[in-house]
């Protein structure tokens, strides 16, 4: 099926700095939204957005919506050990399709103490 | 607020074997989704329920897999017969409504199956 492009597909980055990833699609999309996944759990949801040009944060974390609606990128400021895991996005379309996700393939975040 | 419930978390059968998954949504959530991840993907949707309706099983193989939610709460999805590459994840969303603008999907922990 259909996936997002999301980049890029692994990091590994020292505590304390800071990330970024982001997502493209070739659909517009109505609504972005950013998940975390830990290992043998189901996505958590960290960020939504709603609006094309939105920049909304969630304590360190910081996502935007872009402009054309075919994209969006996630930033994570001061990074520390939690913060390791799989992020991914989804995108949502209008119309008949409202309810479902579109998800790109993930970001491994892997943190060095 | 209890969260979206899945059983079994892992399941490993024997290919050609029958295999069912069960989902309890989030109390008061209308709207239930299967989502299948594969290793290294994000998921995918399998089907969409409104209440006990499917309203989206575009991309749920018919031939092998069926799902039910006929009281509009609980839901169940099987495999009959399974197949090596099923093995996956199997994940359960809910929200509360479709309609609203911030309507939130929130997973359950998943299924993992194993087809030997």
């Amino acid at each position: 099926g259909q996936q997002l492009n999301q980049s890029p597909q692994s990091m590994f980055i020292q505590e304390g700095e800071d990330v970024s990833m982001n997502c493209t699609s070739s659909s517009i999309f109505n609504t972005w939204l950013w998940y975390k996944q830990d290992p043998g759990e189901g996505p958590v949801l960290l960020i939504a957005l709603y609006k094309a040009g939105e920049l909304t944060s969630n304590g360190r974390l910081t996502a935007q919506f872009g402009i054309t609606r075919k994209d969006s990128f996630l930033n994570i400021s001061a990074s520390i050990p939690s913060d390791v895991g799989i992020y991914f996005c989804a995108g949502r379309a209008g119309g008949t399709s409202y309810g479902k996700l579109t998800f790109g393939q993930g970001t491994i975040l892997t943190v060095h103490p | 607020e209890a969260g979206v419930v899945q059983s079994p978390r892992y399941k490993i059968i024997e290919k050609k074997q029958p295999v069912a998954f069960w989902c309890n949504p989030i109390s008061g959530h209308n709207t239930l989704y299967w989502y299948l991840q594969n290793l290294g993907q994000g998921p995918e949707l399998l089907i969409r329920y409104e209440n006990e309706e499917a309203v989206d099983d575009s991309q749920l193989p018919k031939d092998r897999f069926s799902a039910e939610r006929l009281k509009g709460v609980d839901s169940t999805l099987k495999i009959q017969p399974a197949e090596l590459g099923d093995s996956a994840v199997y994940l359960c969303a809910s929200s509360r409504d479709r309609g609203a603008p911030a309507d939130t999907q929130y997973f359950g922990p998943g299924t993992r199956l194993t087809v030997l």
